[in-house]
């Protein structure tokens, strides 16, 4: 299709296992984001990718969580011993310029993450 | 920093009825705002934007928002609403400058009655 598209939709982990969440942006879309949504909450920024620049990784809530897009499409976040905590919905978004851009997000439908 | 603020989690309407969702932000600087809506099992899709100018804005689909600078409010309107209406709607800001990072509020669910 022509939007945003995350994989898995759904992963469940024990705890201390590793996962990594996939995002496949709208073709030319410069700007990638990664957003995380606890239960009742609204998305959280984690970090920002300029093509495949990561700009911005401020919102990463520890050192377990990595972001990368080597080749400035497709994107992966990786999250290292998984922990109750990172229990979310990750959330990929991509914008078609660059940051000075006022423009509309496009989001994928999530990637639901179960920690057990 | 920016933070916005929704402050009904949960707003009940019947079919026909006008509703507001309520949204309130802080920043020190310069904003832009977003009204955002997810649909069930569905992504976060764009409603409307104020970027500048008029500070009444529109969407396709009938909801408007006007920006108040003194209030500091960007609240969301509908004169009518329909069962398709049905879904959560959130509210973001980013910085006039380095727009990349947008703060949403927690989200208003709404429900729309038959």
């Amino acid at each position: 299709g022509a939007g945003v598209s995350q994989s898995p939709r759904y992963k469940v982990a024990k705890r201390g296992q590793d996962v990594a969440l996939r995002c496949d942006p709208i073709s030319g879309h410069v700007s990638l984001f990664w957003y995380q949504q606890a239960l009742g909450q609204g998305p959280e920024f984690l970090t920002y990718f300029q093509n495949e620049a990561q700009l911005d990784k401020s919102g990463l809530p520890s050192d377990r969580f990595f972001a990368e897009r080597p080749e400035g499409s497709v994107s992966t976040l990786k999250i290292q011993r998984t922990q109750q905590e990172d229990s979310a919905v990750y959330l990929c978004a991509s914008s078609l310029f660059g940051q000075e851009d006022t423009g509309e997000l496009f989001f994928g439908e999530g990637s639901r993450l179960t920690v057990l | 920093a920016q933070s916005v603020t929704q402050l009904d989690s949960q707003v009940p309407v019947f079919e026909e009825a006008p509703v507001e969702l309520r949204c309130n932000y802080s920043s020190s600087v310069s904003v832009y705002l977003f009204w955002y809506v997810q649909y069930p099992n569905q992504g976060l899709q764009l409603l409307l934007k104020y970027l500048s100018g008029s500070t009444l804005v529109e969407s396709i689909n009938g909801f408007e928002a006007e920006f108040n600078k003194s209030q500091t409010s960007f609240h969301l309107r509908k004169p009518s609403v329909h069962i398709s209406d049905t879904a959560e709607y959130f509210c973001a800001v980013s910085e006039t400058s380095g727009t990349y990072k947008y703060i949403f509020g927690t989200g208003t669910r709404l429900k729309v009655l038959a």
